[in-house]
């Protein structure tokens, strides 16, 4: 079946400008992840939806990134008046539950680019 | 939440056993652990996850130390398409929060 979709693939835009990035998480998945990725680090947590609610939301950034998740399955990330250190690949996974035995499946991310 | 210490890179010869280890020492009771793989310009792939007892499928083995407090994944026989970095980490927490870290790059050589 398909695996997480993120769109788009690649992004660049100017400084300032507002973005926002898609999830499409596997059909029946029930939990969605954000992670960001700077170059040559590890994953950064961003937030976490149980369905449509986000339990905590202290792992983003700054007040400038916001998410939501609307019927249980398409996410997007939000990233207004953005800053040269947003640069980085957003990573989407999706669990079937947030249970310890369902591992996370990634998607491929989309690389934003701030010029 | 709990954090990971992996070394930062390893090389093994194509065909032999690749064995990554990794410390978990802050791991709480009903903390499982996990390990990923990531190869470049892609999203972490799933290789594997135990809880307490020793796990082994298709793509390694997981070996869980008594205390539980490490473990090390097992590529029975790497090949040059192992090549990539390797993620251990530990969840669900309370608070969701995954920790990576920034992994072990393993190399594998031909």
């Amino acid at each position: 079946g398909a695996g997480v979709s993120q769109s788009p693939s690649n992004k660049v835009t100017e400084k300032g400008k507002d973005v926002e990035l898609r999830c499409d998480p596997i059909s029946g998945h029930t939990a969605l992840y954000w992670y960001r990725q700077s170059l040559g680090q590890g994953l950064e947590f961003l937030i976490y939806f149980q369905g449509n609610s986000a339990p905590d939301k202290s792992g983003l950034p700054s007040d400038r990134f916001s998410a939501e998740r609307t019927g249980g399955s398409v996410s997007t990330l939000t990233i207004q008046r953005t800053q040269q250190e947003d640069s980085a690949v957003y990573l989407c996974a999706s669990s079937l539950d947030r249970s310890g035995y369902q591992p996370q499946h990634f998607g491929d991310g989309t690389r934003l680019s701030i010029l | 939440d709990a954090k990971t210490t992996q070394p930062p890179s390893m090389d093994c010869a194509e065909g032999r056993a690749a064995n990554l280890p990794c410390n978990h020492s802050t791991i709480s009771g009903n903390e499982y652990v996990y390990w990923y793989r990531q190869i470049h310009s892609q999203g972490p792939q799933y290789i594997i996850h135990g809880l307490k007892n020793n796990e082994t499928n298709e793509m390694a083995s997981l070996i869980i130390t008594e205390d539980r407090k490490s473990s090390t994944l097992i590529l029975p026989h790497a090949t040059l398409r192992d090549t990539a970095v390797y993620y251990c980490i530990v969840g669900p927490s309370g608070t969701y929060k995954y920790i990576f870290g920034t992994g072990t790059r393993l190399k594998v050589l031909a």
